[in-house]
């Protein structure tokens, strides 16, 4: 069974960068057509998708994050990795990890998020 | 953008009713919506996706409808673990956006 778990620090100073890894286990990154990545969800509000990425490196990111957003993988490790700069209150949420795959046949792809981790709450305070 | 407006923003119901939650899209994206479910402190769970497939593991209760820009999610026959939020999100282009989300409440 699929499994993804994040982890990283649970409080960031405002300004500075909010960095979590997600591990994936039971089944490989490499050499798949999935997309691994990011998810956030502000203290009860709605998700917001941050961006993802493929075993390649091949990115994509939300326009409203781009500029303060990388996300990385380590196919070795099975390990998605996200960094934010700059960060403020508003960047405060549960991040979740969470794999994006697609209707085979369907064009242009359709892509649903169908395994999550367990998310990890990250404040943003000093 | 595409925005995602779900109706309505919550709803209280008993068990065994019928709960239909509906996801307008700011512009036609043919079938390309999925909907999930997240219980509090829980991660989302995906229902449904290309507007009505269910998900592998997700009872027939669930089902979906729609397309171009509105969409419909119907729960036949609420039972207790139902009660939680549901939130459609729309993957016909980037960035991927979710609806506000509904929650179903305990009548």
């Amino acid at each position: 069974q699929l499994q993804l778990q994040e982890s990283g620090p649970g409080l960031v100073k405002p300004s500075e960068t909010l960095s979590l890894t997600c591990t994936v286990s039971g089944g490989s990154i490499s050499g798949s057509s999935y997309y691994w990545g990011w998810v956030r969800q502000p203290p009860g509000k709605g998700l917001e998708w941050i961006g993802d990425i493929d075993y390649t490196g091949s990115t994509d990111y939300n326009p409203s994050l781009k500029s303060r957003v990388t996300i990385s993988v380590d196919t070795s490790k099975t390990q998605v990795s996200l960094r934010l700069t700059s960060v403020t209150a508003a960047d405060t949420a549960v991040y979740y990890c969470a794999r994006r795959d697609y209707v085979w046949g369907s064009y242009p792809l359709l892509y649903f998020f169908d395994y999550w981790g367990q998310g990890t709450l990250v404040t943003v305070s000093s | 953008d595409i925005q995602m407006t779900q109706s309505p923003s919550s709803l209280s119901a008993s068990v065994g009713d019928k709960v239909t939650i509906t996801c307008r899209a700011s512009q036609s994206m043919s079938s390309y919506l999925n909907w999930y479910q997240q219980k509090p402190g829980k991660a989302p769970q995906l229902l449904i996706y290309a507007a009505s497939s269910l998900q592998s593991g997700v009872p027939s209760r669930f089902s979906g409808s729609g397309s171009g820009a509105d969409f419909t999610l119907t729960i036949s026959s609420l039972q207790p673990e139902d009660f939680a939020t549901y939130f459609c999100q729309q993957s016909y282009s980037m960035p991927y956006t979710f609806g506000q989300g509904t929650k179903v409440e305990i009548k």
